[in-house]
């Protein structure tokens, strides 16, 4: 069984930069897969925040983007703010009304 | 504007059922799917499984598979998500999600606001 895989964690200064990203154990992702990150705040419903590869959903700033980095799909976030701390979560798409979750990223900004 | 509202918390015993419901508005019911998520407490999410609410078509995350129902009222725009012979690690937080599958799309863009699934004897 093919497994999303994401950092456990990453830190990032304010103002900074950081790349999250998003393989399979097994082979490589692509835009066919329709990757989806939603951020997730402690006691909160997921917010989901790119679709499809590199699409802001309604409301995101746009210091947050999508893209595929080699055989990756990654997650920037540009100018990191102290309310970006959350889990981040990658969702691809395994065809058939089948999704498959990462484990998350807990993002630190410090 | 579209809502998704979910029943409220629940307590269980081991080896009972639950059913979570889940309220749609502000879109065409029929025209998304409906996927069910679950958190447990300190852990990430996971994902249970899809139901077309077009056709009631279903997938189901494997390691559910047999204990896992979903089902669509579509004359009252409620989802359903119905796990059997509880255990203490389906303690949980279930959330219901538009799924949006049509075109280049594939993801989820709507949530509901949880529903905290407690298993204790």
């Amino acid at each position: 069984q093919t497994v999303v895989t994401q950092e456990p964690s990453f830190s990032v200064s304010p103002g900074g930069t950081v790349t999250l990203t998003c393989g399979l154990s097994s082979g490589s992702v692509s835009t066919s897969y329709y990757p989806s990150w939603y951020q997730q705040t402690p006691g909160q419903a997921p917010r989901t925040l790119i679709y499809s590869t590199n699409t802001r959903s309604s409301g995101v700033p746009d210091r947050f983007s999508g893209s595929i980095l080699g055989n990756k799909a990654a997650l920037t976030i540009t100018g990191a703010q102290a309310d970006d701390e959350s889990d981040y979560y990658c969702v691809l798409y395994m065809g058939s009304g089948i999704w498959g979750f990462g484990g998350g990223t807990k993002l630190t900004v410090l | 504007q579209v809502q998704l509202v979910q029943s409220g918390a629940e307590v269980k015993k081991p080896g009972a059922s639950v059913k979570v419901s889940c309220k749609a508005s502000g879109y065409t019911f029929t025209s998304y799917g409906i996927s069910w998520v679950r958190q447990a407490p300190g852990q990430g999410l996971e994902w249970m499984g899809w139901i077309s609410a077009y056709n009631g078509n279903t997938n189901y995350a494997q390691k559910l598979q047999g204990r896992v129902t979903m089902t669509t009222d579509t004359s009252t725009s409620t989802a359903y998500m119905e796990l059997r012979s509880l255990r203490s690690d389906d303690t949980a937080v279930y959330y219901c999600a538009r799924a949006v599958t049509y075109g280049d799309y594939a993801h989820f863009d709507y949530w509901g606001q949880g529903t905290l699934v407690t298993v204790s004897s």
